[in-house]
């Protein structure tokens, strides 16, 4: 069962905008941020945001991610078909110390 | 380039132990940890654990202490992760993945990976 809870799938048209949450707790989230990853099938997963935020080099400015209270967001703007991927969200939780994710976002555009 | 190559598929029966391989190229290997995650087919992400490079230290997941037991070679870049007294759940594709800070930044809470290995499927079946 995930530690982090995401939606299961999100669907917007092409050049839209997807904003994708991720609800923990104060033990994960809410103290210590969350990574982004985005996993197309087949493929490893692939870091799309630390958890302060910030970008890895080589990442579009399409994805954003942004923190409130104990819930991280992923915006990607300007969808692309080549965004269909799973997302997953990540953070350490202190009171298991573990590394907890998400169940991943199925998104999906039109 | 970084690159972080796994051993082969594998396929095992309940009861069994497994161990995957990790050989990491394109850095110095004692520079930063790796966690392992797996996958089970169709379903998410899970955490195991994480090891330290440079001293071998290890963190692992509840779930699993007692059961897998990650070890690191520098002469030879390589990680390991071994999980013994396989069940059929444990069918899963297991990844490593390179801490995305360098160590001299990385306290005892590993960052996220930027790197991924390619992914060992290991089926657990009678």
């Amino acid at each position: 069962q995930a530690g982090l809870t995401q939606p299961p799938s999100v669907s917007k048209g092409l050049r839209q905008t997807a904003t994708l949450t991720c609800t923990g707790n104060s033990n994960n989230v809410g103290s210590q941020g969350a990574a982004w990853l985005q996993q197309h099938q087949g493929h490893p997963p692939k870091l799309l945001s630390y958890r302060n935020n910030d970008r890895p080099s080589g990442i579009s400015e399409r994805f954003s991610a942004s923190r409130s209270g104990n819930t991280a967001s992923l915006t990607i703007t300007g969808l692309q078909p080549e965004d269909e991927a799973d997302y997953y969200c990540s953070s350490w939780d202190s009171s298991l110390s573990s590394e907890v994710f998400g169940g991943g976002t199925k998104v999906t555009v039109l | 380039q970084v690159q972080l190559v796994q051993s082969g598929a594998e396929v095992k029966k309940p009861g069994a132990s497994v161990k995957v391989s990790c050989k990491a190229s394109g850095y110095t290997f004692t520079n930063y940890g790796i966690s392992w995650v797996r996958q089970a087919p169709g379903q998410g992400l899970e955490w195991m654990g994480w090891i330290t490079a440079y001293n071998g230290n290890t963190i692992s997941a509840q779930k699993f202490q007692g059961r897998v037991t990650m070890t690191s070679d520098t002469s030879t870049s390589t990680a390991y992760m071994e999980l013994r007294r396989l069940r059929s759940d444990d069918t899963a594709v297991y990844y490593c993945a390179r801490d995305s800070l360098h160590g001299l930044f990385v306290g005892t809470i590993p960052p996220p990976a930027d790197y991924w290995g390619q992914g060992t499927l290991v089926t657990v079946s009678s």
